[in-house]
């Protein structure tokens, strides 16, 4: 079993919708937690940490579960251009771990 | 502008041969990273550098090395010893080690044939 696990996809969406993502995690040592943006043949940028709060960017929303081991991520008002692959990656004790990604594809 | 170089953006080598990717940065920090990535698959940690003139080995080392003479520059050679060399390689580097986030270079595409 991966250590971080997500839905490959892809997720095919219409503009204006809205999207979630899930990942979940399997070492309850794991200390922080983000996700990553990936355009297709890019390098990996930083799209928002994610807290127990919960946080909110603009039309991303990031919410961590610590006892069910699970992080989200919510898009609304879909855009052409955040069609993407987004990673769920967790920080254990500096190691980063990257979830092998999930696809999304926003069509007009 | 401050950032993460990487050269070249397309290598293509034959079986058999070692080939360096050059990894620069201008950030000043302190740990740097070098990943590989496969189609479909997450990426996967080959070195890591805390500082000068010290690397650890990540999950996938074998077939691999690094070093780190200047904290701006760590260096990865794929060695022919690497039995599927042909991937996207990535290099990241961070202020330090426990610092959550990381920042990426471009990437290397290898192929090897």
């Amino acid at each position: 079993r991966k250590e971080v696990e997500q839905d490959p996809g892809p997720f095919n969406v219409p503009e204006g919708a809205t999207v979630a993502f899930n990942c979940t995690y399997s070492n309850s040592a794991s200390q922080s937690f983000f996700w990553y943006r990936q355009d297709c043949r890019k390098e990996p940028k930083l799209l928002m940490s994610v807290y127990s709060s919960g946080n909110e960017d603009g039309r991303f929303t990031a919410q961590l579960n610590r006892a069910s081991q699970y992080i989200s991520l919510l898009i609304r008002d879909s855009k052409l251009s955040d069609s993407a692959t987004y990673l769920c990656v967790v920080n254990r004790e500096g190691k980063l771990i990257f979830g092998q990604g999930t696809t999304l594809q926003v069509k007009p | 502008d401050g950032g993460i170089t990487q050269s070249p953006k397309y290598l293509f080598r034959k079986e058999g041969q070692n080939v360096t990717l050059s990894c620069e940065q201008n950030l000043n920090h302190d740990a740097m990273y070098w990943y590989r990535q496969d189609p479909g698959q997450g990426l996967r940690l080959i070195y890591y550098s805390q500082i000068v003139n010290d690397f650890q080995k990540g999950d996938i080392a074998e077939g691999y090395s690094v070093s780190r003479e200047k904290k701006e520059s760590f260096p990865l050679t794929v060695t022919s010893a690497q039995k599927n060399p042909t991937a996207f390689y990535l290099c990241a580097s961070s202020p330090t080690r426990q610092a959550g986030e990381q920042y990426f270079g471009p990437g290397t595409r290898l192929t090897v044939t």
